[in-house]
């Protein structure tokens, strides 16, 4: 089975930090993705990757950076955060590029910026 | 351009009964649909896919989708609820190139004793 691990469950963070989250997925999978998901608005995307240190911007990536240094790992960054990012965030995986491989989703990083 | 609409935000259902979660999809070529459940403060768990190999497509746990391309539609049924179904479910569509992927809206799923 893949496993997607995202390093921390709960995060209270502070205005104007700089915030890492971590995803680690153990399947040698091509694409990665972050994801915020919020009441009422579903799951959007912020940024995937098909490679090492390849990236693309995904529906909302104002406010985040990514980093893909190896295939097994992917960070999201949030430069500078606000409150507004106050979200739960998920990660996934896929294999190749073929529109039916299905994305392998982490247990979620429930992020606070007080 | 590819869309999907989830029909229900929620549905209720007794134990022991039918389950039909709706999805409708807009794709301008042959899409890739899937359902996942999550279950409260976990990932998404892939349940079924459809990739036009049969229309009728079985998934984990009892569940099923059958898709149909005269009415754009993939619904997801089982034919007797569990009160370990209660979660939210979710129908996605991959665009074009396999990268992005579009999520319904969600629907919640209560099981009533």
């Amino acid at each position: 089975d893949v496993k997607v691990t995202q390093s921390s469950r709960y995060l209270v963070k502070r205005t104007g930090e700089k915030v890492f989250l971590e995803c680690v997925q153990d399947m040698d999978h091509e694409n990665m993705f972050w994801y915020r998901q919020d009441p009422g608005l579903g799951l959007r995307l912020i940024y995937f990757s098909y490679d090492v240190k390849m990236k693309e911007k995904g529906d909302i990536p104002e406010g985040y950076s990514v980093s893909r240094e190896k295939k097994e790992r992917f960070s999201l960054i949030l430069e500078s955060a606000s409150t507004n990012q106050t979200s739960m965030y998920l990660c996934a995986s896929s294999l190749g590029t073929g529109d039916n491989q299905p994305q392998h989703f982490g247990d979620g990083t429930r992020l606070s910026i007080l | 351009a590819q869309s999907v609409t989830q029909l229900d935000s929620h549905v209720s259902v007794s134990e022991g009964t039918p389950v039909l979660l709706r999805c409708n999809y807009s794709s301008s070529y042959s899409p890739s649909l899937f359902w996942y459940v999550q279950h409260p403060n976990k990932g998404l768990q892939l349940l079924l896919k459809y990739t036009s190999a049969a229309t009728l497509v079985k998934g984990i746990n009892g569940f099923e989708a059958e898709f149909k391309k005269s009415e754009t539609s993939f619904h997801l049924t089982k034919p007797s609820a569990h009160m370990s179904d209660a979660a939210e479910y979710f129908c996605v569509v991959t665009r074009t190139g396999g990268f992005k992927t579009i999520f319904g809206a969600g629907t919640r799923l209560f099981v009533k004793a």
